[in-house]
């Protein structure tokens, strides 16, 4: 079983904004990445070190990170946004962790 | 720009074994870590361990200690990922991704080698 837990979906109407969470203990102490996955596709990183965007990912794309949950939020969410989204941890005592994943589907 | 290209997919038979490799190029090899990272069919991700391309230094999943081992070569910048005694629930995709050091992200991902373990 995964040490962060992921609400298995969320749900977004098209332009609204989506957030998953990513709850694990004391994640806020930790670097957290997320990572989206198209169905037959690799992952893409889409948010790093809790906060940053790598170059090309959309600005609305954010994330957070503290206490225990590390957020994803996806403004004005569109219709290409729907994949399976990760959520990853890292510190240099556990090393690297994944979320179970969430499935964000945009109707 | 950053390029991994995994070798193709493999059918092996229960107990054999598989070594998958993720030939890099567009950046300095021994400057990254390489982590291997797996994923059962219509599962989520699951990360097998890590190796430093610069001294080859690894560390590996818990789960995965007794069986894997994981290579570099650096005169060609490719990884290798050798699973043993291999078993049904090894059917998985398994992807090799460049790990970021020192902020634990991994930004650039394989294309994915499907692993089918099948008598």
């Amino acid at each position: 079983s995964s040490e962060l837990t992921q609400p298995p979906s969320v749900s977004v109407s098209p332009g609204q904004t989506a957030s998953i969470t990513c709850s694990g203990n004391k994640l806020g102490n930790k670097y957290t990445s997320w990572y989206q996955q198209k169905p037959g596709q690799s992952p893409v990183l889409v948010i790093y070190q809790d906060t940053k965007r790598p170059s090309g990912i959309p600005e609305r794309f954010s994330g957070s990170n503290s206490g225990d949950t590390a957020t994803l939020t996806i403004s004005g969410t569109q219709a290409m946004d729907e994949a399976d989204y990760y959520c990853q941890a890292w510190d240099t005592s556990t090393a690297w962790v994944f979320g179970g994943g969430t499935k964000l589907t945009v109707l | 720009q950053v390029q991994m290209v995994q070798s193709g997919a493999e059918v092996k038979k229960p107990g054999a074994s598989v070594k998958v490799s993720c030939k890099t190029s567009g950046y300095t090899f021994i400057t990254y870590g390489i982590s291997w990272v797996r994923q059962a069919p219509g599962q989520g991700l699951e990360w097998m361990g890590w190796i430093s391309a610069y001294n080859g230094n690894t560390n590996y999943a818990q789960k995965f200690q007794d069986r894997v081992t994981m290579t570099t070569d650096t005169s060609t910048g490719t990884a290798y990922m050798e699973l043993r005694s291999l078993r049904s629930d090894d059917t998985a995709v398994y992807y090799c991704a460049r790990a970021s050091g020192g902020v634990g992200t991994f930004d650039s991902w394989g294309q994915g080698t499907l692993v089918t373990v099948s008598s």
